[in-house]
């Protein structure tokens, strides 16, 4: 069965320092796809990025980047000079074929993060 | 914006009571996911449509049921309701039935409170 661990439950921070969430999976599967999303105050999830599992490249987009990692399963977030505005709680999640070839997305538990100004 | 839409955004209602929550995908998505938040479970996948058809069950209680119609719209049906399924119902949707090809777009959320 598939797992995300999202071992940090809250974690606070300084507005402008860098922060790293991080993210745990497990799955017998080859081929999968990770997620993280952000559900700010207001509730709504908002898609931040996707990674298949053969794609082991990290990624920047502006202040973010991921760092995914297949030796230790993990695929971890890090956000560079933290804003106000990132408080929010994030979610990894990690999707594998289920059965009949349709994928089911499993979701960690979040990590919230607040950005004290 | 997703482009989801869920309605209705805040219900409160009695234990034993049935509601029905309904949600507009984003043009053109035939996929259709419901999802459960709630403090001690976190995000739980319930169930997906895709084009009509129940594609995929997660951790769907017997109580309750969905369906997708021929427009594309789902509604979730919870019945009997308890005090336990007080919870952010979370709908989203996706071009195709297979969630690794692309983002889930998710609506706002119906937050549900049983009294």
């Amino acid at each position: 069965a598939q797992k995300v661990t999202q071992a940090q439950t809250e974690i606070s921070v300084v507005e402008k320092e860098d922060v790293t969430l991080d993210c745990v999976y497990e799955t017998r599967d080859t081929t999968y796809y990770l997620f993280w999303y952000k559900q700010p105050p207001s509730g709504e999830l908002v898609f931040l990025i996707r990674r298949n599992s053969f794609d082991e490249q990290n990624e920047i987009s502006g202040r973010y980047s991921w760092n995914f990692q297949k030796s230790t399963s993990s695929f971890n977030f890090t956000i560079t000079a933290s804003q106000v505005v990132d408080s929010a709680v994030y979610f990894c999640a990690l999707s594998e074929a289920g059965s009949g070839g349709y994928q089911k997305v499993t979701f960690g538990t979040g990590t919230k993060l607040q950005v004290i100004p | 914006d997703s482009g989801v839409t869920q309605t209705p955004k805040h219900l409160i209602t009695a234990t034993g009571q049935r509601v029905t929550l309904r949600c507009s995908p984003r043009s053109g998505d035939l996929s259709v996911y419901w999802y459960q938040q709630s403090l001690d479970q976190g995000l739980q996948f319930l169930i997906q449509y895709y084009n009509g058809e129940e594609r995929a069950k997660g951790n769907i209680l017997e109580r309750f049921s969905a369906q997708q119609f021929p427009d594309l719209h789902s509604e979730l049906n919870l019945s009997s309701l308890e005090l336990g399924d007080s919870a952010l119902y979370f709908c989203a949707s996706s071009v195709g039935d297979r969630v690794g090809t692309g983002e889930l777009f998710f609506g706002e959320g119906s937050r549900l409170t049983v009294l």
